[in-house]
């Protein structure tokens, strides 16, 4: 079976400061999907980044950025001079190809303070 | 992108009512939509996986008998809550899988049971 593990369950930082969210996977499958889902206090689930299991570089978007690391089985997720709209639950989840289940991690919840 | 909308987005009901969700994909066909259950400060649970024509597909541990999914056309999921109590009072979640594995989500419906 698959898990997804975010440790941090809550993290608090000053606006522009940067801050990383930590996200474990474990999976006997070498084909899986990864992703990266932000809450914010309304609730709607935005995407954020779809990674397939082949790929391991890493991405950036604007003030984001992701780090794929298969070796030690994380996709951890970086956000650079943080805002105040950055505020909210970002979940990690993964997916097996050919499997509709989504597995979700239990989530951080990003405070960034003004 | 893909757009899933889901109806109402807030409900209040009292004990033992039934109450309807709906779930619909706007700009797309979904053959598979997902439903999910999300408890305060928690993850999301997946209760089950409904498919356009067939029987839904419940997670373990899921009452099919309380949680009814229907699944009518390619573009509407529905989850009644049938007599609900205050501990079905939850955040319930849908999504639609759009292709290759990418579900895209609905903006989630409040439930209170009072």
């Amino acid at each position: 079976a698959q898990k997804v593990t975010q440790a941090q369950t809550e993290i608090s930082v000053v606006e522009k400061e940067d801050v990383t969210l930590d996200c474990v996977y474990e999976t006997r499958d070498t084909t899986y999907y990864l992703f990266w889902y932000k809450q914010p206090p309304s609730g709607e689930l935005v995407f954020l980044i779809r990674r397939n299991s082949f790929d391991e570089q890493n991405e950036i978007s604007g003030r984001y950025s992701w780090n794929f690391q298969k070796s030690t089985s994380s996709f951890n997720f970086t956000i650079t001079a943080s805002q105040v709209v950055d505020s909210a639950v970002y979940f990690c989840a993964l997916i097996l190809f050919g499997n509709e289940k989504l597995t979700f991690g239990t989530g951080t919840r990003l405070t960034i303070i003004p | 992108g893909a757009v899933v909308s889901q109806h109402p987005s807030r409900v209040i009901c009292k004990s033992g009512t039934s109450v309807k969700i709906e779930c619909r994909s706007l700009d797309f066909q979904a053959t598979t939509m997902f439903w999910y259950r999300q408890f305060p400060k928690q993850s999301l649970m997946l209760m089950a996986t409904s498919n356009e024509g067939s029987k839904a597909t419940y997670e373990q541990g899921v009452e099919k008998d309380k949680f009814l999914i229907n699944h009518a056309s390619l573009t509407l999921s529905t989850l009644t809550v049938t007599s609900a109590h205050p501990e079905d009072s939850s955040f319930y979640i849908c999504s639609a899988e759009w292709t290759d594995n990418e579900q895209f989500f609905g903006p989630g419906t409040r439930l209170t049971v009072l």
